[in-house]
């Protein structure tokens, strides 16, 4: 199957500052990638698609200036979360599709404090 | 409204005692249904993806069905190598983005 990373793979910050996360698809290019929070015991909420080259679509109650997205190059999505504070505390998670499946990357566990 | 429900919400088996997994689902123009498994801290991995009603998939201990209402996850003879946290997905034609489920628990103990 594809491999997905990411990078951190968790990461720990003062409140008020902000956190980069990266997504790479290793060994296939991907014109769209996937961003998905989940919170403890609860499952997956898609939270934006980042679209290589253009603007990311983002869901429905999610703060497109707080979750800035850039998808640069085919294999590469970034989501920045700024001004980040306890309530942005999740595990995030990254995928990407190839012929019509999502493979998720590891995760990012962000602790904010 | 598109909707993904997985039960039961935990499930406690015996090595050995074989059961299945339910998700049901109501999308409107499904595209695929999918199954993954997680382990805890880990992203979800892929497991099956079936597209059509009667369509049949295994692997291993695992089997997957799909129904126009509702697809299935057998486990047959269970080892505690398979608890994990088994997680169903609808994506739709529009947008290829994907539902889930909230997920099923599953303990396999020895």
């Amino acid at each position: 199957g594809a491999v997905v990373s990411q990078h951190p793979s968790w990461v720990i910050c003062k409140s008020g500052t902000s956190v980069k996360i990266e997504c790479r698809s290793l060994d296939f290019q991907a014109t769209t990638m996937f961003w998905y929070r989940q919170f403890p015991k609860q499952s997956l909420m898609l939270m934006a698609t980042s679209n290589e080259g253009s603007k990311a679509t983002y869901e429905q109650g999610v703060e497109k200036d707080k979750f800035l997205i850039n998808h640069a190059s085919l294999t590469l999505s970034t989501l920045t979360v700024t001004s980040a504070h306890p309530e942005d505390s999740s595990f995030y998670i990254c995928s990407a599709t190839v012929r019509e499946t999502q493979y998720f990357g590891p995760g990012t566990r962000l602790l904010v404090l | 409204e598109d909707q993904v429900t997985q039960s039961p919400e935990a499930l406690r088996l015996q090595e050995g005692e074989s059961s299945s997994l339910n998700c049901s689902y109501t999308v409107s123009g499904l595209r695929g249904l999918f199954w993954y498994r997680q382990d805890p801290g880990k992203g979800p991995e892929f497991l099956f993806t079936l597209y059509s009603a009667g369509e049949e998939k295994e692997k291993e201990r695992l089997k997957a069905t799909l129904t126009k209402k509702e697809s299935f996850l057998h486990i047959t003879a269970p080892k505690p190598e398979d608890s994990a946290t088994y997680l169903c997905a609808a994506s739709r034609h529009v947008n290829n983005d994907m539902r889930f489920g909230a997920g099923t628990r599953l303990t396999v103990k020895p």
